[in-house]
């Protein structure tokens, strides 16, 4: 099975602080995804990863940044936390195969930026 | 671009009966995947079932089910005899040269 994991499930952290998002896929697919998940939005790509040292925008890069120095880990970083990045992040991971790009999530982050 | 529409907020079904949620989505390319994956209450978000656009035939996992209509674009889910465990927000999902999420489907089954 795809495992995908996420260093926090949940985190409180404070306006203009740095805040790293981590993400570990164990599976050694090529592609990563940071999304953010808020109630009547779905889900809003943020970045998104088709190789190492790789970075592509999504719709809503404002305010974040990646890296992704290895295959397996994809970071999203927030450079200066603001109230409006308090959300849920969601990670995946994919491989382009027979599954057509399928995605695989990990367990999310609730964010808290007070 | 490419958008997709759950036009449905909230669902509610009893339970052992079937509930179908709708989605529908816009493209002008001919070779895409379509998704819906479920995430139950503060758990992992998680596959349901894969339709290939190129594919007549209706994909069916177990109790779940899909009527894909790609003239209309429209890719809607059925689950039969609903189970508690089936309470969850559900999501359509979009993969052509990037992915696409609708806003999500919260359905309830009651007892």
């Amino acid at each position: 099975d795809v495992k995908v994991t996420q260093s926090s499930r949940y985190l409180v952290k404070r306006t203009g602080e740095k805040v790293f998002l981590e993400c570990v896929q164990d599976m050694d697919h090529e592609n990563m995804f940071w999304y953010r998940q808020d109630p009547g939005l779905g889900l809003r790509l943020i970045y998104f990863s088709y190789d190492v040292k790789m970075k592509e925008k999504g719709d809503i890069p404002e305010g974040y940044s990646v890296s992704r120095e290895k295959k397996e880990r994809f970071s999203l970083i927030l450079e200066s936390a603001s109230t409006n990045q308090t959300s849920m992040y969601l990670c995946a991971s994919s491989f382009q195969g027979l599954e057509g790009e399928t995605q695989y999530f990990g367990p999310g982050t609730r964010l808290l930026v007070l | 671009a490419q958008t997709v529409t759950q036009s449905q907020p909230e669902m509610s079904v009893q339970e052992a009966e079937t509930v179908t949620l709708s989605c529908t989505y816009d493209t002008s390319e001919s070779d895409y995947y379509l998704f819906w994956y479920k995430q139950p209450p503060s758990r992992q978000m998680i596959l349901v079932i894969r339709q290939e656009a190129y594919k007549q035939q209706n994909a069916t996992e177990n109790r779940f089910s899909v009527n894909f209509q790609k003239a209309a674009k429209s890719f809607s889910l059925k689950i039969s005899d609903s189970q508690l465990g089936d309470a969850a927000m559900y999501f359509c999902a979009y993969t052509g040269n990037q992915f696409y999420f609708g806003t999500g489907t919260s359905l309830t089954v009651i007892p």
